[in-house]
């Protein structure tokens, strides 16, 4: 069966400092890897993901993630955070091909405080 | 507007009654889900539906149960057997696995 850990459960930034949130998942096949975001009051909205190709993705707001499969990683990184960064982050994943498709299964989640 | 509406956003219930919360999209989307969200454990996965008359068990089904008779609709019932029912519950929709997943607002449900 598929889970994510997410480790760092709270983090607290100066503005324009480095942010890395780590993100492991179990599952031995081909995943599709997520990370979301639930600013404070907001839906949860999709920041970037990865099905296949380039391990280094790219997604909205300055985000990028790297999926290193021998670590089974998808850590999140932004290198200069601002105060409207301060959300809720979530590290998600689906088996692909060949498991248990469309089961989309969420971390526990890391609050990003980014103070100005 | 396109989207996934929740209803309603507030419910209280006495304890030892059961509730459904209303999930419709109009999205097209195949695949559906119910999450709950506790504070520091993130979103746990209830119930999905891949397509209409199918639903699989998540991994915290037991007290709950769904319906997919619809492709716009996954009701969610939580029974008198959910022993912790006072939650946030998120609904979710996406058209396939390798597709972003949206979400509703939530309903957060209150049980006394």
């Amino acid at each position: 069966a598929q889970s994510v850990s997410q480790h760092n459960h709270h983090v607290i930034l100066s503005e324009a400092a480095s942010l890395e949130l780590g993100c492991n998942y179990s599952y031995g096949g081909t995943v599709n890897l997520f990370w979301y975001v639930q600013y404070p009051g907001q839906h949860l909205q999709l920041l970037l993901k990865y099905f296949s190709g380039d391990p280094l993705v790219k997604g909205i707001k300055g985000f990028e993630a790297e999926f290193i499969k021998s670590k089974f990683s998808f850590n999140l990184r932004k290198p200069s955070v601002q105060w409207s960064d301060t959300a809720e982050y979530f590290c998600a994943v689906n088996a692909g091909y060949g498991g248990a498709t469309n089961k989309l299964i969420f971390g526990t989640g890391t609050l990003l405080a980014v103070q100005p | 507007d396109g989207g996934i509406t929740q209803s309603p956003k507030y419910l209280f219930r006495k304890e030892g009654q059961n509730v459904t919360l209303s999930c419709e999209q109009n999205l097209n989307h195949d695949a559906m889900y119910w999450y709950r969200q506790d504070p520091g454990q993130g979103l746990r996965l209830i119930y999905y539906s891949q397509i209409v008359n199918d639903f699989q068990k998540g991994d915290i089904a037991e007290g709950y149960s769904v319906s997919r008779e619809k492709k716009e609709s996954f009701p969610l019932t939580v029974t008198s057997a959910q022993k912790n029912p006072t939650a946030f519950y998120l609904c979710a929709s996406r058209s396939g696995l390798n597709t972003e997943a949206f979400f509703g607002q939530g309903t957060r449900l209150t049980v006394v």
